[in-house]
């Protein structure tokens, strides 16, 4: 079984500011590791994805994502923050099988305030 | 990029009413659908997954009559909610995957509201 834990429900930083989005998950194999965006009556649009190449991951405005293996974690930063990326995130894993079946499994949402 | 269109984006209907749900995956075929209701403030709920000319996989506590998940095609996929009651409104996403790659593609949503 896999689960995502996205530690703190809401996150307010000030326009500049780093952003820092916790998210820890559980899985009994290695996982793939997503990272979404949702504004207000929108559907998902992914950010960024870890499956198994760099640690690293950059993606889309500015966000990147490190995977730590030994702590369980794949929380994501942007060094500056834009009134733009007020909106929900989600941490979501799934199984690394390669069908297309494989679901995902989400956390439950930070969402970012930006303050000017 | 791969791109989903979900139709309607919000529809009203009176309760006791069927509302059909589309998604369309537009430049890639969607082996697998998978249906999601979201409420106010809160993560997604996989509803039901589904494979193009197979019956759905209900998640446990999901009426499968209630919401009626075909998947013909492998460019097509709609949810009916049968005789919607106000206690089906919600937010409604599907999201669909190729046979092969990492990549689910979301629809936009459709904002469901049960009067």
């Amino acid at each position: 079984a896999q689960s995502v834990t996205q530690l703190g429900s809401h996150v307010s930083v000030s326009e500049g500011a780093l952003v820092l989005l916790r998210c820890n998950y559980s899985s009994s194999v290695p996982p793939y590791l997503f990272w979404y965006v949702q504004y207000p009556n929108q559907g998902l649009q992914l950010l960024l994805k870890y499956t198994s190449a760099a640690t690293l991951v950059k993606g889309i405005n500015g966000f990147e994502a490190e995977f730590k293996k030994s702590e369980t974690s794949f929380h994501l930063t942007k060094p500056s923050a834009h009134m733009r990326d007020a909106a929900e995130y989600f941490c979501a894993v799934s199984d690394r099988r390669e069908t297309s079946g494989s679901r995902l499994t989400f956390g439950e949402g930070t969402q970012l305030t930006v303050n000017p | 990029g791969a791109v989903v269109s979900q139709h309607p984006s919000w529809v009203i209907c009176k309760s006791g009413t069927s509302v059909k749900i589309e998604c369309r995956s537009l430049d890639f075929q969607a082996t697998t659908m998978f249906w999601y209701r979201q409420f106010p403030k809160q993560s997604l709920m996989l509803m039901a997954t589904s494979n193009e000319g197979s019956k759905a996989t209900y998640e446990q506590g999901v009426e499968k009559d209630k919401f009626l998940i075909n998947h013909a095609s492998l460019t097509l996929s709609t949810l009916t909610v049968t005789s919607a009651h106000p206690e089906d409104s919600s937010f409604y996403i599907c999201s669909a995957r190729q046979f092969t790659g990492t990549g689910y593609t979301f629809g936009s949503g459709t904002r469901l509201t049960v009067v």
